[in-house]
């Protein structure tokens, strides 16, 4: 069984384009989180939402928008794709200090 | 500005030995760390954890000592086997924060 899942695991679009990256945890936190690891390995958060409200936001451009249906789900939409938004984005979901992180969505923009 | 440090990108250790992976914080109010492992093509992986009360914890082949003087933190895996070789994240928050910066990441081998 899949603690953190994400999908789809690759996506490879163009410039401009709209994407969503879907995230699902079956572990009945009340935390989750969108982390990008770029081309230099650093991971970094992005948003958290707790219970469905945002809590954190990091300085992310505003074509990223996360949407919460609700406590086991945490979906990131990209409008209009960059070359620059290409790398492995990651969710992963908490009820404490520690945090568990789905396999990663690879996103190549052309 | 890189809060938390880990300056090997990688590390090579006989199979058998101890591996001894180490990390630097800049900020004081971190209250927690973690240890995170990765396998290629897959999402980290929690590994152990210490609070900032303790100055050791330990976990099977795992142990993982904090030095709050120092600012510093290091894993220690013994024996180290095969299936340790991966990169590991060394992480820190404020607990209150809710927020985890990691470090980027030390790839570990282990020889044969």
């Amino acid at each position: 069984d899949t603690a953190v899942s994400q999908t789809p695991k690759y996506l490879v679009t163009q410039m401009g384009n709209d994407k969503s990256i879907k995230c699902e945890q079956n572990l009945g936190h009340d935390t989750m989180y969108w982390y990008k690891q770029d081309s230099k390995k650093f991971l970094k958060i992005m948003f958290s939402y707790n219970n469905k409200e945002l809590i954190i936001n990091e300085t992310v451009p505003n074509r990223f928008s996360p949407k919460s249906p609700d406590k086991a789900h945490l979906n990131l939409h990209i409008n209009s794709l960059e070359l620059g938004d290409s790398a492995v984005y990651f969710c992963a979901s908490s009820r404490t200090e520690t945090q568990y992180f789905g396999p990663g969505t690879r996103l190549l923009v052309l | 500005d890189q809060q938390v440090k880990q300056n090997s990108p990688s590390l090579s250790v006989q199979e058998g030995r101890i591996s001894i992976l180490n990390c630097d914080y800049t900020n004081s109010m971190f209250d927690y760390f973690l240890w995170y492992k990765k396998y290629p093509a897959e999402g980290p992986t929690f590994l152990i954890s210490i609070s900032s009360i303790k100055d050791k914890n330990e976990d099977g082949r795992f142990t993982v000592f904090l030095n709050k003087s120092a600012k510093h933190l290091s894993l220690h895996i013994v024996p180290s086997q095969p299936g340790d070789s991966a990169v590991y994240f060394c992480a820190a928050s404020v607990v209150l924060d809710d927020k985890i910066i990691f470090g980027k990441g030390t790839r570990l081998h282990i020889l044969p």
